[in-house]
């Protein structure tokens, strides 16, 4: 079945280091991919996502971009905050399913 | 603004009482999921409705039952709680997959952290 293997955290880097959470996918078809964030204390909100290969997904400085040879689809940010520390979670979703295949969640910690 | 809400943000009961979780979305959403998230462990899908009655079974539905009367609502009941059913609950909703290429995401709920003592 589908499936998402997440970088393992916990993950700490430094305020405005550069930031890379892998994520790779098995699946049959096109799927669609998403990152997820959680922020302490709240609920999961979408952070982006990306639908077909080559789809690039950004917002708020991240960005993933949907790699079909090397299915994976990593999240980046050039700069990272204190207020990005949140756990983040990559989700595919398999075409035509209505059910999303989330990874493990990789926790991240920005120290200022 | 998209909206799901969950009953209660924080829920303490006793072992062997029967819970009530309440998800409420006003986006009409033809689906509706509840999870539970434990550390190690990521998100756990317990139970799925695609309906107004219809329910699918998750990758842990032991000891969970759901209840979907009106579209909007959608239920999580703990028959019997237990002290391995501590956990963070939550709701999200999502629109129908009608094609192979809808990315429909999924709208999340603020969580319901229950201990159960």
């Amino acid at each position: 079945g589908d499936s998402v293997t997440q970088m393992e955290g916990p993950v700490t880097l430094s305020e405005e280091a550069f930031l890379t959470i892998n994520c790779t996918y098995t699946a049959t078809g096109y799927p669609s991919l998403f990152w997820y964030v959680q922020y302490p204390g709240e609920g999961l909100q979408l952070l982006l996502k990306a639908t077909k290969a080559d789809d690039k997904g950004s917002n708020k400085g991240f960005e993933a971009t949907y790699r079909k040879e090397t299915t994976s689809f990593h999240l980046e940010k050039g700069s990272v905050q204190v207020s990005d520390s949140a756990v983040y979670f990559c989700a595919l979703k398999g075409g035509g399913a209505q059910k999303l295949v989330f990874g493990q969640g990789t926790r991240l910690t920005i120290n200022p | 603004d998209v909206k799901v809400t969950q009953s209660s943000r924080y829920l303490v009961k006793r072992t062997g009482e029967k819970v009530f979780l309440e998800c409420v979305q006003d986006m009409d959403h033809e689906n509706m999921f509840w999870y539970r998230q434990d550390p190690g462990l990521g998100l756990r899908l317990i139970y799925f409705s695609y309906d107004v009655k219809m329910k699918e079974k998750g990758d842990i539905p032991e000891g969970y039952s759901v209840s979907r009367e009106k579209k909007e609502r959608f239920s999580l009941i703990l028959e019997s709680a237990s002290t391995n059913q501590t956990s963070m609950y939550l709701c999200a909703s999502s629109l129908w997959t009608l094609r192979r290429g809808d990315s429909y995401e999924q709208y999340f709920g603020p969580g319901t952290r229950l201990t159960v003592t």
